[in-house]
């Protein structure tokens, strides 16, 4: 079974503050994705990795940046965080490339609280 | 650009009633189509998906069928069941190659079903 792994389900932080969130996947999948989910709004991509050190803005890039320095590891990096990034962030990653399929599997989460 | 519009929620049914959730989607080439299911408290998984058009997509009793003249892919039960309650989440993939195998989602739509 694929398996990808997020460091914390559960995050509390203060404004400020900088926060990582690590992402980790065991079936050497090349693509990483980075979603944050908020009510009524569905999931949106913030950064993916296609490769090592290879990344690419999502549609909400903006106080995020990411760091993949290992195939199966894909970290989100929140430089200063603020409270309008209270929100799930969501990891998954898919074969690339990848036919027709796409198909991206998901991590369970991790739900963070800036104060 | 590539869209996923799906119905609103929350849906509230009785157990062993029918289900659909609509999704239309807007795309420029030929993409292929996911259901994806969000448990409580869980990341989400996939469902099921179609590749091309009059493809059907069944998993679990659900089923939806690529529908490429009304671009649509409504996702259907039969009879529902308590363990059913969830959020829904359609999603396109565009195959460009230098896309990385993005998925564009939908808002969700959240199910509740009562015993």
């Amino acid at each position: 079974d694929v398996k990808v792994t997020q460091s914390s389900r559960y995050l509390v932080k203060r404004t400020g503050e900088k926060v990582f969130l690590e992402c980790v996947q065991d079936m050497d999948h090349e693509n990483m994705f980075w979603y944050r989910q908020d009510p009524g709004l569905g999931l949106r991509l913030i950064y993916f990795s296609y490769d090592v050190k290879m990344k690419e803005k999502g549609d909400i890039p903006e106080g995020y940046s990411v760091s993949r320095e290992k195939k199966e590891r894909f970290s989100l990096i929140l430089e200063s965080a603020s409270t309008n990034q209270t929100s799930m962030y969501l990891c998954a990653s898919s074969l690339f490339p990848s036919g027709v399929f796409n198909e991206q599997f998901f991590g369970p989460g991790t739900r963070l609280t800036v104060l | 650009g590539d869209s996923v519009t799906q119905m609103e929620g929350p849906v509230t049914l009785s157990e062993e009633a029918f289900l659909t959730i609509n999704c239309t989607y807007t795309a420029t080439g030929y993409p292929s189509l996911f259901w994806y299911v969000q448990y409580p408290g869980e990341g989400l998984q996939l469902l099921l998906k179609a590749t091309k058009a009059d493809d059907k997509g069944s998993n679990k009793g659900f089923e939806a069928t690529y529908r490429k003249e009304t671009t649509s892919f409504h996702l259907e039960k039969g009879s529902v069941q308590v363990s059913d309650s969830a959020v829904y989440f359609c999603a396109l993939s565009d195959h460009a190659y230098n896309q990385g195998g993005k998925l564009i989602f939908g808002q969700g739509t959240e199910l509740s079903v009562k015993p």
